[in-house]
């Protein structure tokens, strides 16, 4: 079983500021991948980065960063330089893969972090 | 656009009532996945297909039940509606690839 813990219900940021996001997991899978999706208050689920356990460097997108320590189960989103549209629902997600980093089967979710960007 | 596209976007009935979610995947996606947001429960998992069968199974309700038709588009049927249902439902397709996932819009429903 994938458990996904994200313990900020709501963070706030002033623009142009980094940001971090937590997000803490448990699974008793041996190879998995780890996402983060953004959702603006219009509803959908935008994809933002993406982190295989067995990648040896932190994922970067952009102004989005991945730090992820598997020792201590945690993969958390830092957000540089952030932006008024940036203000959303942050969820932190996981998925086993198999050997070869191929995803499968269904994403667990995080509860979600609500980002505030003020200017 | 995602790719993956949902109908309706919006949806109001009554308790009691029976819906249809109509997702149709990203070209060439063989997988289905519905999901369900709801205030108190969050992001749940509720079924995967995969090219026309059953894959996995997740918090899925007896009152709801799911098919993947042969051109690969899935509906997600709701019966015995109660307020407790009220909630946005997400399909997402996936590939044999690295990333994997696509979500469509999502479908709003609302039980009055």
């Amino acid at each position: 079983a994938q458990k996904i813990t994200q313990t900020q219900p709501g963070m706030f940021v002033q623009e142009k500021e980094a940001v971090t996001l937590d997000c803490t997991y448990d699974t008793s899978d041996q190879s998995y991948g780890l996402f983060w999706y953004k959702q603006p208050s219009s509803g959908e689920m935008i994809f933002l980065i993406y982190q295989g356990s067995y990648d040896e460097q932190n994922a970067t997108e952009g102004r989005y960063s991945l730090n992820f320590q598997k020792a201590r189960k945690s993969a958390n989103l830092v957000i540089s330089a952030s932006q008024l549209g940036d203000s959303a629902m942050y969820f932190c997600a996981m998925r086993p893969t198999n050997a070869g980093g191929t995803s499968y089967g269904k994403l667990t979710f995080g509860q979600g972090t609500i980002l505030t960007v003020h200017p | 656009d995602s790719g993956v596209t949902q109908t309706p976007k919006h949806l109001i009935t009554a308790t009691g009532q029976r819906v249809t979610l109509r997702c149709s995947p990203r070209s060439g996606d063989l997988s289905v996945y519905w999901y369900q947001q709801s205030l108190d429960q969050g992001l749940q998992f509720l079924i995967q297909y995969y090219n026309g069968e059953e894959r996995a199974k997740g918090n899925i309700l007896e009152r709801f039940s799911a098919q993947q038709f042969p051109d690969l588009h899935s509906e997600l049927n709701l019966s015995s509606l109660e307020l407790g249902d009220s909630a946005l439902y997400f399909c997402a397709s996936s590939a044999i690839n690295r990333y994997g996932y696509t979500f469509g819009s999502g479908t709003r429903l609302t039980v009055v």
